[in-house]
């Protein structure tokens, strides 16, 4: 079968880092995507896997292993504005996105 | 600003009407996607376009229905609405679908009352 899972909440200080993970099942993909959705607002590209390994931009990094069909979203230097919730999302080679339950990060100072 | 316009932003109707939500892709972007996102629930695919063609569903009610016109824009029907159909609709787009990521309109609204 097919599935995604994510931590439903997270809380973490202001200034710290925190690593959000999601873990999948799937018999193919092309890819994991994260996506930023604040509340009542379009989800946004943060970033993108399709080999193994860590890929990093800015204060965001992602990680992806396809053998342990796991990934995680670390974010540093944590500011307010990145209280939201974190979507991770396999790429079934472009027919459809499947996205996780999404966990929703809330940044205290 | 992410390209993707859809209207209307919000929408209010009665159970058993119908209503048409519509997106516009990026410029350049030939695949849309649309989702629902319903309180407190993850995106849910919908039904995918390509260049004009259908070309992949999800677990789609058979009272939605939707389309992509020559110009690439789409159209999502929503008929015999009911209450369990209040949700975000998001559309989406992509330059080609695959290993390129989804740009998101900012939803539509919609309440059934």
């Amino acid at each position: 079968g097919q599935n995604i899972d994510q931590p439903t909440e997270m809380t973490a200080t202001e200034g710290a880092i925190v690593q959000i993970n999601c873990t999948y099942q799937t018999s193919g993909f092309n890819g994991l995507f994260w996506y930023q959705q604040h509340a009542g607002e379009a989800p946004t590209f943060l970033s993108y896997n399709v080999l193994d390994g860590l890929e990093e931009k800015g204060r965001f990094s992602s990680f992806l292993s396809r053998s342990k069909g796991y990934s995680y979203l670390l974010l540093k230097e944590l500011q307010m504005k990145d209280s939201a919730s974190y979507l991770c999302a396999w790429d079934n080679y472009g027919q459809n996105f499947v996205f996780g339950p999404g966990t929703r990060l809330s940044v205290l100072p | 600003d992410s390209g993707v316009t859809q209207t209307p932003k919000h929408l209010i109707t009665a159970t058993g009407q119908r209503v048409t939500l519509r997106c516009s892709p990026r410029s350049g972007d030939l695949s849309v996607y649309w989702y629902q996102q319903s309180l407190d629930q993850g995106l849910q695919f919908l039904i995918q376009y390509y260049n004009g063609e259908e070309r992949a569903k999800g677990n789609i009610l058979e009272r939605f229905s939707a389309q992509q016109f020559p110009d690439l824009h789409s159209e999502l029907n929503l008929s015999s609405l009911e209450l369990g159909d209040s949700a975000l609709y998001f559309c989406a787009s992509s330059v080609r679908g695959s290993n390129s990521p989804l740009h998101f309109g900012n939803g539509t609204r919609l309440t059934v009352t």
